[in-house]
């Protein structure tokens, strides 16, 4: 079975700091993925990567930046966390997509409740 | 914005009942899936149905899609309480290189004992 990691469960960090967010997938695959959840709005996508060093800014990218230096581990990272970044940070990976057939199933970590203070 | 939508947005059965939720879209589609998350966890896969596909099942699960209505629907048949959880559907988005998915806000169903 995929296996997708996330470094922590809880985190709890103050406006202003600077936040990385880990993620590691075991399972070769070359796209990942970080979302985050919020009550009524289900996940939106933050940014995604098809490959080593390669990024993609999702729907909403602002506040946040990623970096994929091996392909097995996919970072997210508040670079000044505010209030309004409280929420749940899910990451996913999945196989390339199949040309006209669309997307691969995706494989979730567990998430990551983020309170910033 | 999100591509689909999901309806109830909150559904509770009782033990051994049929819950349904359904699946509206917006634009065409290669693929819409269907995902659980039980509470505190993450998401996981329950079903892909292509778009030249009418229906799918897999185990207590049966999944439809109407692609002239832009709708899809998902049967949970016997409910358990195991099967307490949220469900999204998740449809493809093209990109230049790739895909992306767009989920729903969910359906959230409680199966009382």
């Amino acid at each position: 079975d995929v296996k997708v990691t996330q470094s922590s469960r809880y985190l709890v960090k103050r406006t202003g700091e600077k936040v990385f967010l880990e993620c590691v997938q075991d399972m070769d695959h070359e796209n990942m993925f970080w979302y985050r959840q919020d009550p009524g709005l289900g996940l939106r996508l933050i940014y995604f990567s098809y490959d080593v060093k390669m990024k993609e800014k999702g729907d909403i990218p602002e506040g946040y930046s990623v970096s994929r230096e091996k392909k097995e581990r996919f970072s997210l990272i508040l670079e000044s966390a505010s209030t309004n970044q409280t929420s749940m940070y899910l990451c996913a990976s999945s196989e390339p997509g199949q040309g006209s057939w669309g997307n691969q199933p995706q494989h979730f970590g567990d998430g990551t409740r983020l309170s910033i203070l | 914005s999100q591509q689909g939508e999901e309806d109830p947005q909150a559904l509770s059965i009782q033990e051994g009942e049929n819950a349904t939720m359904n699946c509206s879209y917006k634009t065409s589609i290669n693929n819409l899936q269907w995902y659980r998350q039980n509470s505190g966890r993450g998401l996981v896969h329950l079903i892909l149905i292509r778009s030249n596909e009418r229906e799918k099942h897999s185990g207590r699960l049966r999944v439809t899609l109407d692609t002239s209505k832009k709708s899809s629907s998902l049967l949970i048949t016997a409910s358990r309480a195991a099967d307490t959880a949220s469900y999204f559907c998740a449809t493809d988005v093209p990109l230049i290189n790739d895909y992306k998915l767009s989920f729903g806000a969910g359906t959230t169903v409680t199966v009382r004992a």
